[in-house]
């Protein structure tokens, strides 16, 4: 198993630029969550799915930031427009019922 | 508790020493307690999933104990050694899972 896969592993960009991440979460895995880590914060629950609908999104930041799972083996977290603000790394993990979560190895997003 | 917290924030000790750090949560609604290990540059990994009362694991030198009714957790490290030097996370999960904001450990040779 691969493990939980993050694209892009970095992800530079200007200000007002849409940026999209991407997840493929573990095969079988029926949870799927969105982390973002900042060193005031740590790490903050953004939103997670089970079995590919979203049941919580209230860490969301507000309306500029979206999260999609159209099937079990993908998900985007996107952000439009992106301010500097968002620099961050963001994480995504997956888990199967109450098991430990699996963590991707985080995309760090940086906006100039 | 209205959020997950860990203290303290940030730990040294000397190759050898054993060390423990403090997780507390939300003791209503609970259901799990989660503790993870990250290492710089590398993403948590899980250690010890707990959740009934006075449950005790171990993994190695490593092992947590967990009271849900005054919700808290305890990690201890036994003898500790410069490769335990990471941060080490609790989460909570009741209706989903919070992280506290981690115990630093570093562990100079």
């Amino acid at each position: 198993d691969a493990g939980v896969i993050q694209s892009p592993r970095h992800e530079v960009t200007e200000m007002g630029q849409e940026v999209t991440l991407r997840c493929k979460p573990i095969s079988g895995h029926n949870s799927l969550f969105w982390y973002r880590q900042t060193m005031m914060r740590g790490l903050e629950l953004l939103i997670y799915f089970n079995n590919n609908v979203p049941i919580d999104d209230s860490g969301m930041p507000e309306d500029r930031f979206s999260a999609k799972m159209p099937n079990a083996s993908f998900s985007t977290l996107k952000i439009q427009p992106s301010e500097p603000r968002d620099s961050a790394v963001y994480f995504c993990a997956s888990s199967l019922g109450g098991s430990p979560l699996h963590f991707g190895n985080g995309t760090r997003l940086t906006v100039t | 508790i209205l959020n997950v917290e860990q203290s303290p924030q940030s730990l040294h000790v000397q190759e050898g020493d054993s060390t423990n750090f403090t997780c507390s949560f939300p003791s209503s609604n609970f259901y799990a307690l989660h503790w993870y290990r990250w290492e710089t540059a590398k993403s948590p990994e899980a250690l010890f999933v707990m959740t009934l009362n006075g449950d005790e694991k171990k993994k190695g030198r490593i092992s947590a104990t967990l009271n849900t009714k005054e919700g808290y957790s305890y990690l201890y490290i036994k003898g500790s050694q410069p490769e335990d030097s990471a941060t080490y996370l609790c989460a909570s999960n009741t209706d989903k899972l919070i992280f506290g904001t981690g115990t630093r450990l570093q562990v100079f040779p």
